[in-house]
């Protein structure tokens, strides 16, 4: 199967700060999303993504669609405590059907 | 609009009993994945079908997973016998597949304890 590196695997940063991941592939993807994990719940969708080079926030998260179509990443801005929580990302090439590989996760610890 | 509903949300057998995990996908979505989750190995996709018929269970550990999807509002994933190293959070997911706007929702999970 397709290998999705997510990087870092773990951070540990102050409130306030500014937060960045990214998510490397071997082949080209046509979707990208983003997911958050909380404990004991299920990831949640926070971005979706397209097209290469699209740029798309929710909030005061930030996600880009690389131009290779072999990345992606994931910026938050002024980092609070309910970001704590593991991040994922995802890639689909859409002659895999309706398959989404998984990155293996950033977690993030937000000190207060 | 309801999400992704899984039961039992949580679960705790003894090795060799027969587990069954149940998932209710979003109305509407004709995709629909299973997943298991482990600190060891992170998130790996077990099967995955498309309007009720599987399409990829390469996934699936061994013989002793079955999954079945009887219709578009239920599918179920069974594991027997049992045995420890099948302790897990299992996902359920679905979708609606298309060139765009197929994202994949996740259910709860139901957390899967073999004694």
């Amino acid at each position: 199967g397709q290998q999705l590196n997510q990087s870092p695997q773990s951070m540990f940063i102050q409130e306030g700060e500014d937060v960045s991941m990214n998510c490397t592939s071997s082949s080209i993807f046509n979707t990208w999303l983003w997911y958050k994990q909380d404990p004991g719940e299920g990831p949640v969708l926070l971005i979706a993504l397209y097209k290469a080079g699209e740029l798309t926030s929710n909030g005061r998260l930030t996600a880009q669609f690389g131009i290779t179509r072999k990345d992606s990443f994931l910026n938050i801005s002024a980092s609070i405590p309910s970001d704590v929580g593991i991040y994922f990302c995802a890639g689909q090439h859409r002659n895999d059907g309706n398959q989404f590989y998984f990155g293996t996760g950033t977690s993030l610890t937000v000190i207060p | 609009d309801a999400g992704v509903i899984q039961s039992p949300r949580h679960e705790v057998t003894e090795m060799g009993q027969e587990v069954t995990l149940r998932c209710k996908p979003i109305s509407g979505h004709n995709s629909l994945f299973w997943y298991r989750q482990t600190m060891m190995r992170g998130l790996e996709l077990l099967i995955y079908f498309n309007n009720n018929v599987p399409i990829d269970d390469s996934g699936m550990p061994e013989d002793r997973f079955s999954a079945k999807m009887p219709n578009a509002s239920f599918s179920t994933l069974k594991i027997q016998p049992s045995e420890p190293r099948d302790s897990a959070v299992y996902f359920c997911a679905s979708s609606r597949p298309g060139y765009t706007y197929n994202e994949q929702f996740f259910g709860p999970g139901t957390r899967l304890t073999v004694l």
